[in-house]
């Protein structure tokens, strides 16, 4: 069973600081995905990453998928009240479909004004 | 589009009680899936299916049950209701390519009392 661990589980902080998420693993995913989720909705996909060291840059959000695909990160510059919600991380150890994704617990970001 | 649609939005059960979640997504997507969100306990898959007539259990698949008999619709049955299962349940499909991600629907959140 490949498993992801998220670190922070809370974070609290106020408007205009900068942030980092981290999603960590012992496996190797052949893709990396992060999805918000807002109360009451389901989760909404950000971004995918697939190569090793990739960067993805999405407004105020980056994204890096670690040298070896075992690891992301998610770091927020100038945080916003809008940027609350639930961050969570996803594996996939195939390109298709069929291998299902993995989920990590999430990290529950407020951001105060 | 609409997307993936879950209904009911909330349901309250009594012990032994069985339902059925609706989930109904019109993207045309093979493959759909059952999660169940608990709180600090991430996503857990419930069962999945990779096209219509096909159906698979995922991580906690005791005490539900599914049929794919369209591409469209994926139910999931719970039967005799415990508490254990108290929880929000969410419905998703996907295209074959992991790296399109995850559609999620808004959600059931279920009480058995």
């Amino acid at each position: 069973t490949q498993l992801l661990e998220q670190s922070p589980q809370f974070l609290s902080i106020q408007e205009g600081e900068n942030l980092t998420v981290y999603c960590n693993s012992s496996s190797v995913f052949s893709s990396l995905q992060w999805y918000r989720q807002e109360p009451g909705e389901g989760p909404v996909l950000l971004v995918t990453v697939v190569t090793g060291g990739e960067v993805k840059k999405l407004k105020r959000l980056t994204f890096q998928f670690g040298d070896a695909r075992k690891d992301s990160s998610l770091h927020i510059t100038a945080a916003q009240p809008g940027d609350t919600g639930l961050y969570l991380c996803a594996g996939g150890a195939q390109e298709t479909s069929g291998s299902r994704l993995t989920f990590g617990e999430g990290t529950q970001l407020t951001v105060n004004p | 589009n609409a997307g993936v649609t879950q209904t009911p939005k909330f349901r309250i059960l009594k012990i032994g009680q069985s339902m059925t979640l609706q989930c109904a997504q019109d993207m045309n997507h093979n493959y759909m899936y059952w999660y169940r969100q608990d709180p600090g306990m991430g996503l857990k898959l419930i069962y999945y299916s990779v096209g219509a007539g096909i159906t698979d259990k995922g991580e906690v698949p005791n005490g539900y049950n599914v049929s794919r008999s369209t591409t469209e619709d994926f139910p999931l049955r719970l039967e005799l209701a415990a508490p254990s299962q108290t929880s929000v349940y969410f419905c998703a499909s996907s295209h074959y390519r992991v790296g399109y991600g995850y559609t999620f629907g808004s959600g059931t959140r279920l009480t058995v009392v």
